[in-house]
């Protein structure tokens, strides 16, 4: 069936650019998504990608997208303590209900 | 958290008894979701609705059933909370294709006895 992959951990120095890499199985995905929940919070969308796009920039968010090799990451360039959470990515396939297939998430820690 | 309400936002309880938790929307979307997130397994699928009184299976739906009677409203309870049930309950809304993003209420905190 359908799976969405995600490494656990990632730590970074407040500075550096981090690089979450997500992985998924179905190949008739249409939308790619990034959220990221705070401790204690609901998820929050960050960002998403149409599957006919290889790269989407939003500030300090870049998405890139390699549909051949069903790889996703999310780059967050200057990456500050703020950006300490965890950060699921999903994906849909344009059925009916809009079911998400979400990954395991990956927590970010950020070290001064 | 895009008109997404949840009630109750925590709650104990024991094992056996009834448990009912809401997830209220101002949005109108069509699409409302429960999840349950744990430690290890991300968010996984409990049921879900397309449509007043029209509601499908998610992956892990065993013990629980849901009810939509209004677009805004949809209940999911607990028949006879077990402890495997303890978890954070999350509802989503979406307005369905094409983007299918989905937004999320506050989540809810329950812990069975």
């Amino acid at each position: 069936g359908e799976d969405v992959e995600q490494s656990l951990f990632l730590s970074v120095r407040e500075g550096d650019s981090s690089v979450i890499n997500c992985t998924y199985t179905d190949s008739s995905s249409t939308y790619l998504y990034w959220y990221k929940q705070e401790p204690g919070a609901g998820l929050q969308l960050l960002t998403y990608i149409f599957s006919n796009m290889d790269m989407k920039q939003d500030q300090r968010l870049t998405v890139l997208l390699n549909k051949k090799d069903k790889h996703l990451s999310l780059r967050i360039a200057d990456t500050q303590t703020g950006d300490s959470a965890i950060y699921f990515c999903a994906e849909s396939n344009g059925n009916q209900g809009g079911k998400l297939i979400f990954g395991q998430g990956t927590e970010l820690s950020v070290k001064p | 958290d895009a008109g997404i309400t949840q009630s109750p936002r925590h709650k104990v309880t024991e094992t056996g008894t009834p448990v009912t938790l809401r997830c209220h929307q101002t949005e109108n979307h069509r699409y409302m979701y429960w999840y349950r997130q744990d430690p290890g397994h991300g968010l996984r699928l409990i049921h879900y609705s397309y449509g007043v009184k029209d509601t499908d299976k998610g992956e892990v739906s065993d013990g629980y059933s849901v009810s939509r009677s209004k677009t805004e409203d949809f209940l999911l309870t607990l028949e006879s909370a077990t402890s495997s049930q303890t978890s954070v309950y999350f509802c989503a809304i979406s307005l369905g294709q094409p983007q299918e993003t989905q937004y999320f209420g506050p989540g809810t905190r329950l812990l069975v006895l």
